[in-house]
């Protein structure tokens, strides 16, 4: 079945640190990808998005590039707050309502 | 317009207590669907429902959960006899439904049940 492999955290960064998330996804049709945010305590916002191939999502300085060659939907932001401290999740729809997570990575940035 | 309504927030119940746990979807969305994110982990989908219909209940346990989401009224996602390992965050989200699927999804903010 459709699955998410993201990489695992902590990552931990300085502030200004450039920002790299991994993901990759199996699916055997043409899925949508996302990135959620989850503050403390808090629900899951989404970040970002892409529905095709090539297509690059991108929201509050964070980018990600629908790589279909590689099966990849990699999350970068080239200057870290530690507002930007939180889980980020990875997630594929295969354009139905139901999305599949990835297990989430975490991010903590110091000042 | 308000987002999609949780609560409650927090639950405690003891082994063998039931709870409910309700989700007022967003203004105009018809769709309801339940997630849970079991500690350390992503979320998994439970389940997808629309007024008064059930259209996926795949992810569901098959003994102790259950789902509805009545004509008037919240969703509620009821989970009898607890057991510890039910312990989780519970996440609802809703959408409009329509062609654009997942791509409309608005979660709330979770209900966390622990069970003691």
């Amino acid at each position: 079945g459709d699955s998410v492999t993201q990489m695992e955290g902590p990552v931990t960064l300085s502030e200004e640190a450039f920002l790299t998330i991994n993901c990759t996804y199996t699916a055997t049709g043409y899925p949508s990808l996302f990135w959620y945010v989850q503050y403390p305590g808090e629900g899951l916002q989404l970040l970002l998005k892409a529905t095709k191939a090539d297509d690059k999502g991108s929201n509050k300085g964070f980018e990600a590039t629908y790589r279909k060659e590689t099966t990849s939907f990699h999350l970068e932001k080239g200057s870290v707050q530690v507002s930007d401290s939180a889980v980020y999740f990875c997630a594929l729809s295969d354009n139905t309502d139901k999305l599949i997570f990835g297990t989430g990575t975490r991010l903590q940035v110091f000042p | 317009n308000a987002g999609v309504m949780q609560n409650p927030r927090h639950l405690v119940r003891r082994r063998g207590q039931e709870a409910r746990l309700r989700c007022s979807p967003m203004k105009g969305h018809s769709h309801v669907y339940w997630y849970r994110q079991l500690p350390e982990e992503g979320l998994k989908f439970m389940v997808y429902l629309q007024k008064e219909n059930i259209i996926d209940e795949s992810g569901m346990p098959k003994e102790r959960f259950s789902a509805e989401f009545p004509k008037e009224g919240p969703s509620i996602l009821r989970i009898q006899q607890v057991v510890r390992g039910d312990s989780a965050a519970y996440f609802c989200a809703s959408s409009p439904g329509g062609s654009q699927g997942a791509n409309v999804l608005t979660f709330g903010a979770g209900s966390r049940l622990t069970v003691l």
